[in-house]
């Protein structure tokens, strides 16, 4: 079972728009709608920032969103700000009798 | 507020042994199906470890199958993970985190790091 599949870096100027894709198979990202993204600064923990591939938990701000398109999930930061500079992981649930959990590779992002 | 403190971090020699605590609070810990992550240093998120709500089930990365064991004592919200038989490789923050719907982790500890060297 492969880790899924994120670009190594995605960047943009405040206030634009960025996507962070995550490819996977039918076997995790395709097959489920159980795909969630973290945000992770240096440093610190992950944190949670949708989950169930579009729903935002309560605090996180409404400029992060989520889709899913056959074994490619996306996260699109709007409105970017310098704030949100931070590395991004994808993860989904999948059928794997080996892994109960897969992430992706991680994706950084610069805030030009 | 939902808090998870992991503690038992260290330095340890190469085949050398370790056991991690989480403390839980802010939740009914009881219900909650909980895991081990570990992220070794500038790397991505790995999975160790899984125990149901009651510890009745329990998966193992294969990496760690057989020298690693993970429990959970209820009444005293906490979690554990026994390390035996470390590798340098292992080198890594281990954070304990909560599982939420869809295999989401929605609260994570501010991890404690484990070094595995001579």
């Amino acid at each position: 079972q492969s880790a899924l599949t994120q670009p190594a870096s995605v960047s943009g100027s405040p206030g634009q728009s960025i996507t962070i894709s995550c490819t996977g198979t039918s076997s995790d990202v395709g097959g489920y709608n159980y795909v969630s993204w973290y945000q992770q600064h240096p440093g610190k923990a992950p944190k949670l920032m949708i989950y169930d591939v579009s729903n935002r938990p309560s605090g996180v701000s409404n400029r992060f969103s989520g889709s899913k398109s056959g074994n490619t999930a996306s996260l699109t930061i709007s409105g970017l700000q310098a704030e949100d500079e931070a590395d991004y992981y994808c993860s989904s649930y999948t059928s794997s009798n080996t892994l109960l959990y897969v992430f992706g590779t991680g994706t950084k992002v610069t805030v030009l | 507020q939902v808090q998870l403190v992991e503690s038992g971090g260290g330095l340890v020699k190469p085949g050398g042994s370790l056991r991690l605590s989480c403390a839980a609070s802010g939740f009914t810990f009881s219900d909650y199906f909980m895991i081990w992550i570990r992220q070794a240093p500038g790397k991505g998120l790995e999975w160790v470890s899984y125990i149901s709500s009651s510890g009745g089930t329990i998966y193992y990365a294969d990496s760690v199958k057989g020298r690693f064991t993970i429990s959970r004592d209820n009444a005293k919200n906490s979690l554990y993970l026994q390390m035996n038989s470390l590798r340098a490789e292992e080198t890594a923050v281990y954070y304990c985190v909560r599982e939420s719907s869809g295999r989401s982790l929605d609260y994570w500890g501010q991890g404690t790091l484990v070094t595995v060297s001579s």
